[in-house]
C-alpha cells in the first residue's frame, strides 16, 4: 500500500503566473483534500473532492481551483500568483466519502512566489 | 466561531517530562477531534484522535483528554523522548477540518 505522494516537492514562480501541483491519493482512498500551510502556521483548508466533485470550499478566490481524476488522483492550480501564495502545499486523502474524518497527509508542495 | 485555539506556541522539556498541549474550540458542531505531529520538510501525521461523546483516549505515550462542557481537549506526551521533538497541530472537524496554529515541542536529552 503506497502513501499520499505529491509533485513536485518544490517550486518556484513569478507573481502572475499560474501553478499546477499534483497529488496521488492513498491506495483505495476516493476523497482528496488540499490545504495551503503558511511558514509558523496550520494547514487552512482550500478544497476537498470526492468523486471527482468539489465537495466543500474553504476560504480561498476562484482563482484556487481543482480537479480530480477518475483514479482518486487530484490537481490543484492556481493562476495570477500573488506573493502571499507562496506556502507549503498539502494533500490529503481520505476513505470513504466526506463523513470519513481520519486523513491522511502527502509531504506537500513547496512553492515560492517571487 | 471555527477556530480552534492552541498553546501553548513553543514548550521545552527534558527526556522523560511530560508535555502538555492545550486546544480551545467554539462550533459545537465539530464532532471530531485529531492531534497531527510535523516533522521539518513533511506533511502532519495523525497521532491520535477522539469524539465528544469519550471523555480520554490513549494511545501508547500520547493521551488526549477531552472536556466537552468546556469545550477543551488537550494532549499529553508520556515519558516523552527527544524523537517527540516536533511541531503538533490540534485539529477539529465538521464539515471540514480546522487546525490550531501548532505548538513547536522539543525534548532535551
Amino acid at each position: 500500500e503506497t502513501g499520499v505522494t505529491q509533485s513536485p516537492t518544490h517550486l518556484i514562480k513569478t507573481r502572475g503566473q499560474q501553478v499546477t501541483l499534483r497529488c496521488s491519493s492513498q491506495s483505495g482512498h476516493n476523497t482528496v483534500s488540499w490545504y495551503q500551510q503558511a511558514l509558523g502556521q496550520g494547514p487552512q483548508f482550500i478544497f476537498q473532492y470526492y468523486r471527482e466533485e468539489e465537495n466543500g470550499r474553504g476560504n480561498f478566490p476562484p482563482r484556487f481551483s481543482g480537479l480530480q481524476f477518475p483514479n482518486y488522483s487530484s490537481e490543484l492550480n492556481v493562476n495570477a500568483l500573488e506573493l502571499d501564495d507562496s506556502a507549503l502545499y498539502l494533500c490529503a486523502s481520505s476513505l470513504g466519502g466526506p463523513i470519513h474524518n481520519e486523513q491522511f497527509f502527502g509531504p506537500g508542495t513547496r512553492l515560492t512566489v517571487l | 466561531q471555527q477556530q480552534v485555539k492552541q498553546s501553548p506556541q513553543s514548550l521545552i522539556v527534558q527526556k522523560g517530562g511530560i508535555p502538555i498541549i492545550n486546544c480551545a474550540y467554539e462550533n459545537t458542531a465539530f464532532d471530531y477531534f485529531p492531534w497531527y505531529q510535523q516533522f521539518p520538510g513533511k506533511g502532519p501525521a495523525l497521532l491520535i484522535a477522539i469524539r465528544p461523546d469519550v471523555s480520554e483516549k490513549k494511545e501508547g505515550r500520547f493521551t488526549i483528554s477531552f472536556n466537552k462542557s468546556a469545550k477543551q481537549f488537550s494532549l499529553h506526551i508520556m515519558d516523552s523522548q527527544p524523537g517527540d521533538s516536533a511541531t503538533y497541530f490540534c485539529a477539529a472537524k465538521g464539515d471540514k477540518l480546522i487546525f490550531g496554529t501548532g505548538t513547536r515541542l522539543q525534548v532535551f536529552p
